[in-house]
């Protein structure tokens, strides 16, 4: 099956560094990859949309500045989280899109923790 | 703006019973749901995907049902074990990824 890996899994880093997370897909290729976050107690919530060669599509309250979203080939996609603060601490998961004639399913990475010192 | 809604938020079974836990979504134009385990401090695990056009999936004592027109689907889980104890996400795919809350599953030994 189609798998999708997140590295780290788990980071912790003081206030006002810099964290790049990666979202590969490990046997597919995928145009396009979402990247979610989740804080404590609620759902999974977009923020970006991440196309292969092309700038990333956020939602709206999520600051492109601040969480930068690079696709450089179909199967990597990575988030940089800039000067990171505590409130930024979250579980952050990737998805990638595998296309198999006219449907696409999403297949997830593990998630990666993020605690903000 | 689609709305995804899991009953109920926290389900607390002893091992070896049967267990339905519920989705429900309010645009029916979607085109596949899939249900999802979290463990504490982990990722999420993809339990089942339904395709739109299916009714059900089974896998192992899972099995997920879908009512497309209803906007609704169910997850069953036989004969529970300890081991089941986790949290359940469903999850609609319509153009973009929506997610319930989830349900908080407790299985007592």
């Amino acid at each position: 099956g189609a798998v999708v890996s997140q590295h780290p899994s788990w980071v912790i880093c003081k206030s006002g560094t810099s964290v790049k997370i990666e979202c590969r897909s490990l046997d597919f290729q995928a145009t396009t990859m979402f990247w979610y976050r989740q804080f404590p107690k609620q759902s999974l919530m977009l923020m970006a949309t991440s196309n292969e060669g092309s700038k990333a599509t956020y939602e709206q309250g999520v600051e492109k500045d601040k969480f930068l979203i690079n696709h450089a080939s179909l199967t990597l996609s990575t988030l940089t989280v800039t000067s990171a603060h505590p409130e930024d601490s979250s579980f952050y998961i990737c998805s990638a899109s595998l296309r198999l004639g006219r449907t696409d399913t999403q297949y997830f990475g593990p998630g990666t923790r993020l605690t903000v010192l | 703006k689609q709305e995804v809604t899991q009953i109920p938020a926290a389900l607390s079974v002893p091992e070896g019973e049967n267990l339905v836990l519920n989705c429900s979504f309010t645009d029916s134009a979607i085109y596949n749901l899939q249900w999802f385990r979290q463990d504490p401090g982990k990722g999420l695990t993809s339990l089942l995907l339904i395709q739109s056009s299916q009714r059900e999936q089974t896998s192992g004592r899972l099995n997920a049902s879908l009512d497309k027109s209803s906007g609704r689907s169910t997850l069953y889980i036989a004969a529970s074990q300890p081991g089941d104890s986790a949290t359940y996400l469903c999850a609609v795919d319509g153009n973009q990824f929506y997610f319930g809350t989830g349900t908080s599953l407790t299985v007592i030994p």
